[in-house]
């Protein structure tokens, strides 16, 4: 039963496209997060949410745009796609005892 | 600002070597330190951590000991093997509310046979 889900696992869409990725957690913790890998294997903070609210949101282009129906589910809405934007994006969940979990990643390429 | 800066990869090391890949961190009060592994095409594992100066994180042959005196939390294992090949980071935090973990930009490390 996995802790983290996320869909799709790879993601390939022309530049100027809008695109979704969606992440759930059973694991019932109150923090998601997304963050962004780059090729080079830098990872970077992009936003999190506790219980629904937003709050890291750190320098990204506000073509992203993440969304938590609940605190179950953080999704990351991407509008007019770059090639920039080419990354593994990660999803995790914090619980207690600085207890994070990774999702396995969605790799975005723009083409 | 807060950081985390880990040697440079890849290291290339045989069968049943030690390994040592250093780990300091630049922070204003005592963070939460932390070592995560991804294998290759996968997600990061939390591979050990600690949460206060003297404590030692240990799993699966691996350690590191939160020191400090030299703000550093080197990873180490006395004989790697094969399946140890991944990228390991290092990484730091607050508090269990809210503050991401920070992240080094990761060690490649390759164990030949």
């Amino acid at each position: 039963d996995t802790a983290v889900s996320q869909t799709p696992k790879y993601l390939v869409t022309q530049m100027g496209n809008d695109k979704s990725i969606k992440c759930e957690q059973n694991l019932g913790h109150d923090t998601m997060y997304w963050y962004k890998q780059d090729s080079k294997k830098f990872l970077k903070i992009m936003f999190s949410y506790n219980n629904k609210e937003l709050i890291i949101n750190e320098t990204v282009p506000n073509r992203f745009s993440p969304k938590s129906p609940d605190k179950a589910h953080l999704n990351l809405h991407i509008n007019s796609l770059e090639l920039g934007d080419s990354a593994v994006y990660f999803c995790a969940s914090e619980g207690q005892d600085y207890g994070y979990t990774f999702g396995s990643g969605t790799r975005l390429t723009v083409v | 600002g807060n950081s985390v800066t880990q040697m440079e990869g890849p290291v290339t090391l045989s069968e049943e070597a030690f390994l040592t890949i250093n780990c300091t961190y630049t922070a204003t009060g005592y963070p939460s330190l932390f070592w995560y592994v991804q294998y290759p095409g996968e997600g990061l594992q939390l591979l050990l951590k600690a949460t206060k100066a003297d404590d030692k994180g240990s799993n699966k042959g691996f350690e590191a000991t939160y020191r400090k005196e030299t703000t550093s939390f080197h990873l180490e294992k006395g004989s790697v093997q094969v399946s140890d090949s991944a990228v390991y980071f290092c990484a730091l935090s607050f508090s269990n509310s809210g503050y991401a973990l920070n992240f080094g930009k990761g060690t490649s490390l390759l164990v030949t046979p």
